[in-house]
């Protein structure tokens, strides 16, 4: 079946330090690729995707590369901001429209 | 426009009690999903509908957990007989056609705790 394994947390970094989060799948057939993030307080929402093989998902100046031959989607950002505390979630859907998540990785930057 | 809405947001229910839990997707969106979420962990899928019909409910972890959508819109989970063990939070998820490709909007989530 389906599965993601997401880099344990909790994750604690510095104010413009790099971040790398790594996400790891086993999926049949070709699967798309999400990165979910939950702010406090708040509920799930879309941080990023990509469909299909080299492609890159970006956005708030986070990036993620849907790599097949590694089946990873690694989240990286190059400086972060107090302002991206938060659980992260990676997760895949493969043909069957549900998602299958990982367990979350909890961020907290610091000042 | 409107997002996903769930009510109540938070519920208390007595061990054997039923409850039954609201899902309001985004209007238009054709395929509403249900989620489980533990604490500490990752949401699990629970069942998912396309329309008013009930494509896929593998995830349902006992037959106490029914979900119905019957006009196509809004969606209720009940579970009947509560047991400590379903003290979670619960999503629900809307998207517009429920391809692969496309992204699950979420609600923010009934958080049930079973005493």
């Amino acid at each position: 079946g389906n599965s993601v394994t997401q880099m344990e947390g909790p994750v604690t970094l510095s104010e413009e330090a790099f971040l790398t989060i790594n996400c790891t799948y086993t999926a049949t057939g070709y699967p798309s690729l999400f990165w979910y993030v939950q702010y406090p307080g708040e509920g799930l929402q879309l941080l990023l995707k990509a469909t299909k093989a080299d492609d890159k998902g970006s956005n708030k100046g986070f990036e993620a590369t849907y790599r097949k031959e590694t089946t990873s989607f690694h989240l990286e950002k190059g400086s972060v901001q107090v302002s991206d505390s938060a659980v992260y979630f990676c997760a895949l859907s493969s043909g069957n429209e549900k998602l299958t998540f990982g367990t979350g990785t909890r961020l907290t930057i610091i000042p | 426009g409107a997002g996903v809405s769930q009510s109540p947001r938070y519920k208390v229910a007595k061990r054997g009690q039923d409850v039954a839990l609201r899902c309001d997707p985004i209007s238009g969106h054709v395929s509403l999903f249900w989620y489980q979420q533990a604490l500490g962990q990752g949401p699990e899928f629970l069942t998912y509908f396309q329309n008013e019909a009930q494509l896929d409910k593998s995830g349902l972890p006992s037959d106490r957990f029914f979900a119905e959508r019957p006009e196509g819109s809004v969606s209720t989970l009940k579970i009947q007989r509560t047991q400590q063990e379903d003290s979670a939070v619960y999503l629900c998820a809307s998207s517009f056609q429920g391809a692969q490709k496309e992204t699950q909007y979420f609600g923010p989530g009934t958080r049930l705790l079973v005493l």
